[in-house]
């Protein structure tokens, strides 16, 4: 079965360092999320991706965080200057149809910032 | 403001029927969904559900009443297996999914 999958599975980082983070999503799908959940709280949104384009972004997505498709087949999460607060699970998504579709999510990158 | 009510932890026994509710208020409505998470895991895709009614997939099943705002799901002949964390989930007018903090829901022998 096609599945979603990250890397790297963990990364600790320096605060101030800038980390990225890789996702192949489902071949076959065209949108494509990245969402956060610190630990112990709620999954939140952070932005979606389709036709290679932010189709939305929540207000957690400022500058210090952008993404790129830079082939056919990876989806990746930048973030700048990372802070003590990014320190979070980080899961990628991917659906075929953003009307009727799930969303189908991958492993987590679990980003630790010291 | 949006928000997505659910219980944090319910108990129940192995072998029994549970239910757990989800409320929901967010601007617009595209389908709701229930997605399971064992600590330290991904959400998994359990149900979705865009027009009243109950949908039923197995031992799980998933109610939604669009005019009140309210969601449940319903897990049947609980395993061991089933003591995860269970997310109510709202795509809003924007497509976007506004998630709910989820319910704990610790199985007992």
């Amino acid at each position: 079965e096609p599945e979603v999958t990250q890397t790297p599975s963990h990364q600790v980082t320096q605060m101030g360092q800038e980390v990225i983070l890789r996702c192949v999503p489902i071949s076959n799908h065209l949108y494509f999320y990245w969402y956060r959940q610190i630990l112990g709280q709620k999954v939140e949104f952070l932005v979606s991706f389709y036709n290679n384009e932010i189709s939305e972004k929540s207000e957690i997505f400022d500058d210090q965080f952008s993404v790129e498709r830079p082939d056919g087949s990876n989806f990746t999460l930048k973030i700048r200057s990372t802070k003590l607060e990014d320190s979070a699970m980080y899961f990628c998504a991917s659906s075929d149809l953003a009307g009727q579709e799930t969303q189908y999510f991958g492993p987590g990158t679990r980003l630790l910032v010291l | 403001g949006q928000n997505i009510d659910q219980p944090t932890e319910m108990t129940a026994t192995e072998g029994a029927i549970v239910q757990i509710n989800c409320t929901y208020q967010t601007s617009g409505f595209n389908g709701l969904f229930w997605y399971q998470q064992h600590a330290g895991e991904a959400p998994t895709f359990l149900s979705y559900n865009v027009l009243d009614g109950l949908e039923e997939k197995g031992r799980f099943s998933s109610f939604l009443s669009r005019s009140k705002g309210y969601s449940y799901l319903l897990l049947k002949e609980l395993q061991m297996k089933d003591s995860a964390s269970y997310l109510c989930a709202v795509r809003d007018s924007n497509y976007q999914l506004i998630w709910g903090a989820g319910t704990k829901l610790i199985i007992k022998p």
